[in-house]
């Protein structure tokens, strides 16, 4: 089984700290995404990598920023983080952009006060 | 840019009740569909998926979901939903105009009572 871990569950920081949110896939999948979840909006697109060091934005970037070092690995960061940033954070990844399922990580419940 | 529509945020139906989320989508060329579900404090897993064939395509969990090109749509059903059906929906739709992200739709809560 294809699995996608993050490394907390809940974090809550401070506005203005600097936030960084790990996830590790086991498949050795191409692909990783990071989402974030709100209600009544679903799921959002942040920013995605195709491959090591290979990173592209999707439909909400600002305020965020990713690295992939190592294949497996895929980081959030928040630089600066602010009130706004508060929601629930998704990591995933897949084969293939294109046909292959996205396998997601159990999310982190991000609270900035 | 693509987007997805679902149309019910909130839907309660008694056990044995037969269930049909909408989903449409604004894409007019090739595209790939995909139902995701999450269930309470579980991961977002595939429920389903269609790429090219027959448009009526079957999951797990006994759900089904039909691709109407001609009206953009892909629902879900299921004939009796049970308690355990309790969960989030997501309708997902990406193509290669899009650079092949999947867009979701803002989902689709659902509450059965026993």
């Amino acid at each position: 089984d294809v699995k996608v871990t993050q490394s907390s569950r809940y974090l809550v920081k401070r506005t203005g700290e600097k936030v960084f949110l790990e996830c590790v896939q086991d498949m050795d999948h191409e692909n990783m995404f990071w989402y974030r979840q709100d209600p009544g909006l679903g799921l959002r697109l942040i920013y995605f990598s195709y491959d090591v060091k290979m990173k592209e934005k999707g439909d909400i970037p600002e305020g965020y920023s990713v690295s992939r070092e190592k294949k497996e690995r895929f980081s959030l960061i928040l630089e600066s983080a602010s009130t706004n940033q508060t929601s629930m954070y998704l990591c995933a990844s897949s084969w293939s952009l294109a046909s292959y399922e996205q396998y997601f990580g159990p999310g982190t419940r991000l609270t900035v006060t | 840019a693509q987007s997805v529509s679902q149309h019910n945020h909130h839907v309660i139906l008694s056990e044995a009740a037969s269930l049909e989320l909408g989903c449409n989508y604004s894409y007019g060329g090739t595209v790939n569909l995909f139902w995701y579900v999450q269930y309470p404090g579980q991961h977002l897993q595939l429920l389903l998926k269609y790429f090219s064939g027959d448009p009526l395509v079957k999951g797990i969990k006994g759900f089904e979901a039909e691709f109407i090109k001609s009206k953009f749509s892909f629902n879900l059903r299921k004939p009796s939903v049970q308690w355990s059906d309790t969960a989030e929906y997501f309708c997902a739709v990406n193509n290669e105009e899009y650079g092949n992200k999947l867009v979701f739709g803002a989902g689709t809560i659902l509450r059965v009572k026993s």
